[in-house]
């Protein structure tokens, strides 16, 4: 167990809709990234954010944004849903905002399906 | 930019066999590469990184890689493979905020 929390584990919807998918980092981690795991693209980076604050953005759609809280637990708010959005979200925290040997440790993921 | 590629998507080794996973990066910079494994419906657990602090760099579950700066690699191995090493391996290499993943590899060990 990593410490990680992402809530909810599985996620079915139609295209069109919207989902938001929540993630609780570890106790003392300033840091939330979010990841993208799917089969045609791999694993991709979408965001960060450190202590409330946009911090790094990736390959991450117009569709989709994200926050973080005062009390650290980070949103990923995903709209008009297509078909191609269907993955594996990947929720990661760490304690620094960008230390290169900084660990991330990553939740359990919520697995989207678009149907 | 920084890559990494991972050679061969799938891995087959015996139970007992050695176990040897290949990543090579490119980086403008000194890199910082990291090894993570999948387990199937799981999310990712760190196996060991590179910090420049030593080249060869233990891990867990009796997992180990050397940074080799020459062949710009950063192989996994494993002297003895084991049924519960069946997983998804993924190297990455840090790139200012993010971790940039190689494709993974699917290690497959037979009985």
């Amino acid at each position: 167990d990593s410490g990680v929390t992402q809530t909810p584990k599985h996620l079915i919807t139609a295209t069109g809709q919207r989902v938001t998918l929540r993630c609780s980092p570890r106790s003392g981690d300033l840091s939330v990234y979010w990841y993208q795991q799917s089969l045609d693209q791999g694993l991709q980076f979408l965001i960060q954010y450190y202590n409330g604050e946009e911090r790094a953005k990736g390959n991450i759609l117009e569709r989709f944004s994200a926050q973080q809280f005062p009390d650290l637990h980070s949103e990923l708010n995903l709209s008009s849903l297509e078909l191609g959005d269907s993955a594996l979200y990947f929720c990661a925290s760490s304690v620094v905002a960008s230390g290169s040997t900084d660990t991330q440790y990553f939740g359990p993921g919520t697995r989207l399906t678009v149907l | 930019a920084q890559s990494v590629t991972q050679l061969g998507s799938h891995v087959s080794v015996s139970e007992g066999a050695l176990v040897l996973l290949r990543c090579n990066y490119s980086s403008s910079v000194p890199p910082y590469l990291f090894w993570y494994v999948q387990y199937p419906n799981q999310g990712l657990q760190l196996l060991l990184k590179y910090t420049s602090a030593a080249t060869l760099v233990k891990g867990i579950n009796g997992f180990e890689a050397e940074f080799k700066k020459s062949e710009t690699s950063f192989h996994l191995t494993k002297p003895s493979a084991h049924m519960s090493d069946a997983a998804e391996y993924f190297c990455a290499v840090r790139s200012n905020y993010q971790l940039i993943w190689g494709a993974g590899t699917k290690l497959i060990i037979k009985p």
